[in-house]
C-alpha cells in the first residue's frame, strides 16, 4: 500500500530552526509537496520537489531524496505565525496526490 | 479575486437527508478534486475530475456523487448522509493535476450528520 509518514507534532521556539520529515512509500513519484494549514483554514502551497536536493524560497526550504523516499521541510527563523500544520504529499504514477496526516508544528515565544 | 467558492461554509443535517455540497472556481482550472479532513487523518480523496465532462472515483467514494457539467462547477452530492460522513470537507482545483502544478483550495464546508 501507499504510506506518508511525518511526525504528529512538533514544538519549537520562536527564532530558532525547525526541521520536518516527511518519509514515504508510494507507487510512482511525479513530485513532493508541502502544504500549510492553519487551523480551521485551507491548506495552501509551500513548495514543490521533484529533483533530488534542496529549494529554497525565503524563510523556507524543502529537501528530497528519491532514493531514499525521503524530505524534509526546513522553517528558519521561526514567528509564531508559523504555528500550523505541515502536510507532505506525494503525486504517485497516476498523478494522484497521497496526503500524510501532516505536523502540528507549535511554537513558542 | 481570483479562486475556489465553496457553500455552505458550515452544515449540520439529519441522517437519511440528501445534501449537495457546491464548489465553483474562476481560475479555469481543468482539474477539480473532493477532499474529506478528518482529524488524524491525511486528506483523502472522494472523487475527482481531470476535465469538464469526466470524473474518477478516488480513495472513499462510496456514498458520494460528483458531476463536471462544466469547468468552473464541481458540486459534491451526499445522496442520504450518515453520522461517518461527518467531517470537512474541501473542494480543490490544479491547472493540470500533473507535473508541478499545485492544488488550489476552498475554504471549506464543515458537515456534521446527526
Amino acid at each position: 500500500g501507499q504510506n506518508i509518514d511525518q511526525p504528529t507534532e512538533m514544538t519549537a521556539t520562536e527564532g530558532a530552526i525547525v526541521q520536518i520529515n516527511c518519509t514515504y512509500q508510494t507507487s510512482g513519484f511525479n513530485g513532493l509537496f508541502w502544504y500549510q494549514q492553519h487551523a480551521g483554514e485551507a491548506p495552501t502551497f509551500l513548495s514543490y520537489n521533484v529533483l533530488d536536493g534542496l529549494e529554497e524560497k525565503g524563510r523556507f526550504s524543502s529537501f528530497l531524496s528519491r532514493s531514499k523516499g525521503y524530505s524534509y521541510l526546513l522553517l528558519k527563523e521561526l514567528q509564531m505565525k508559523d504555528s500550523a500544520s505541515y502536510l507532505c504529499a506525494v503525486r504517485d504514477s497516476n498523478y494522484q496526490l497521497i496526503w500524510g496526516a501532516g505536523t502540528k508544528l507549535i511554537i513558542k515565544p | 479575486i481570483a479562486g475556489i467558492t465553496q457553500a455552505p461554509t458550515s452544515q449540520i443535517l439529519a441522517a437519511g437527508r440528501r445534501m449537495t455540497l457546491r464548489c465553483t472556481q474562476d481560475m479555469r482550472h481543468n482539474a477539480m478534486y473532493w477532499y474529506r479532513q478528518d482529524l488524524g487523518l491525511g486528506l483523502r480523496l472522494i472523487h475527482y475530475s481531470n476535465t469538464a465532462g469526466t470524473t474518477g472515483k478516488g480513495e472513499v467514494p462510496d456514498g458520494y456523487s460528483v458531476s463536471r457539467a462544466n469547468t468552473d462547477d464541481f458540486p459534491l452530492t451526499l445522496a442520504s448522509a450518515v453520522p461517518s460522513q461527518t467531517s470537512v470537507y474541501f473542494c480543490a482545483s490544479s491547472d493540470t493535476g500533473q507535473g508541478s502544478s499545485p492544488l488550489h483550495f476552498g475554504n471549506g464546508t464543515r458537515l456534521t450528520v446527526t
